[in-house]
């Protein structure tokens, strides 16, 4: 199955600072995809298709990558973004997920 | 507007059995993959199984950590999601999502997800 490497596994930010975490295949995918989630809540899609954003989320969030390196990018914190970010794939079975990154705003 | 709702959690003694639930409303099920995903508290999502659309003739996928020992179904007349769940162990404990599959073709990811059911299995 392919792994998806996370990091880093938490990243400190203050707002208004830029912000990119990544997701590394343990083999080539041709997309990935990015959950948002925050404490008590279920996950809820954020970028999908390695670079569109779902609905309602802001544009000062950015997908990117190919292969086996994927990334998500911040371009200026807020507090509300304070969540965990997982990356999936679905271009083989079994689809997987990362182990996330903890976004924490200082 | 599409809801996805599971109920069926609870505390169960290891080895035992449960089925959950997830209704679904607002969108045409049958024309759409269902998913489990859970999450062990405070760990990562796992991907549990998918179960095909009516077009690929409802057949269903596992990962290998549940097959065969956990099963999902559809009730295409009611828009209701299951998964059966046999011979529980302590580290099937976990909050259990079901989630929708996108509609169409590649790339494939998970559009909707409902709030969660949370099962313990204790002695």
């Amino acid at each position: 199955q392919i792994v998806l490497s996370q990091s880093p596994a938490i990243l400190s930010a203050s707002p208004g600072e830029k912000v990119t975490m990544t997701c590394r295949a343990s083999s080539s995918v041709s997309y990935m995809h990015w959950y948002q989630q925050k404490p008590g809540s279920s996950p809820k899609p954020w970028i999908y298709a390695t670079s569109n954003l779902a609905s309602g989320v802001p544009a000062r969030f950015s997908g990117s990558g190919s292969g086996t390196s994927y990334s998500l990018t911040i371009s200026r914190v807020e507090a509300e973004d304070a969540a965990t970010y997982y990356c999936q794939q679905w271009s083989s079975n079994p689809l997987t997920f990362g182990a996330g990154t903890k976004l924490e705003l200082k | 507007e599409v809801k996805l709702v599971e109920s069926g959690g609870g505390l169960v003694q290891p080895g035992g059995s449960l089925r959950l639930s997830c209704a679904t409303s607002g969108f045409t099920f049958t024309d759409y993959y269902m998913s489990w995903v859970r999450q062990p508290p405070g760990k990562a999502l796992e991907w549990l199984g998918f179960i095909r659309n009516k077009a690929n003739g409802y057949t269903t996928e596992y990962s290998a950590s549940v097959k065969g020992r956990f099963t999902i179904s559809r009730d295409n007349s009611q828009s209701i999601l299951y998964l059966q769940m046999n011979t529980l162990r302590a580290e099937d404990s976990a909050t259990y999502y079901c989630a929708r599959k996108n509609y169409g073709s590649s790339p494939y990811y998970f559009d909707y997800w409902g709030q969660g059911t949370t099962l313990t299995v204790s002695s």
